[in-house]
């Protein structure tokens, strides 16, 4: 079945640092969904990339889909203390299901 | 607030009992998602609508759960026998087609936290 997996699951950085979470389908997806979850809190949309290729940018944040459109990244440039939280990748497939990935915990360190 | 509601926040019951799940999603929208989230685990998607027709049902939804939305409004989620293993936030989440046709971002709720005894 459809599997969406995301490195690392952890991720500790400075206050400063960069970070990125990488996200891979076993299956060619028609578009990918970012979400960052705070603790205690629900998943809160940050962008969809549809095409292949795709590059965009939100201030500090690029997000990536991949050639294939079986892989995504999310790169925050310059972590501060209110990037911390869970990213998650929600991919579709031709289908109107939404897998998401297993997420990656940031910790920012002041 | 993202204007999902999800109704109990909380939920305590005992093993084998039946517990309903209300979602109101943002009034135009009109698809809604269910999902379970464990701990430390991303959203599995469990079923959707459009409008007041169930177009797809995960295989991992077993036929203790049932999931209504009547009138293509508000939505429920019952869950049958309740099982130590059924224990986890269902969350909903309901989105719109965008200008370009496509459906885009789902906006959540703040889920129901379900704990079996």
């Amino acid at each position: 079945g459809q599997q969406v997996m995301q490195i690392p699951q952890y991720q500790h950085v400075q206050e400063g640092e960069d970070f990125t979470t990488y996200c891979n389908s076993s299956t060619t997806l028609s578009n990918i969904q970012w979400y960052k979850q705070r603790p205690g809190g629900h998943p809160v949309f940050l962008i969809q990339l549809v095409k292949s290729g795709e590059v965009k940018k939100q201030k500090r944040l690029t997000f990536q889909f991949g050639e294939a459109k079986k892989n995504s990244s999310l790169h925050i440039t310059a972590t501060q203390t209110t990037d911390v939280g869970t990213y998650f990748c929600a991919g579709q497939n031709t289908g109107n299901q939404f897998y998401f990935g297993t997420g990656t915990s940031l910790t920012v360190i002041p | 607030d993202t204007g999902v509601s999800q109704d109990p926040r909380h939920k305590i019951t005992k093993r084998g009992q039946n517990v309903t799940f209300r979602c109101d999603p943002i009034s135009e929208h009109n698809r809604l998602y269910w999902y379970r989230q464990t701990l430390g685990q991303g959203p599995e998607f469990l079923t959707y609508f459009q409008n007041e027709a169930q177009l797809e049902k995960s295989r991992l939804l077993s036929d203790r759960f049932s999931a209504e939305r009547p009138k293509g409004s508000f939505s429920t989620l019952e869950i049958q026998r309740t099982e130590q293993g059924d224990s986890a936030m269902y969350l909903c989440a309901s989105s719109a087609r965008g200008l370009a046709g496509a459906y885009n971002e789902q906006f959540f709720g703040p889920g129901t936290r379900l704990t079996v005894l």
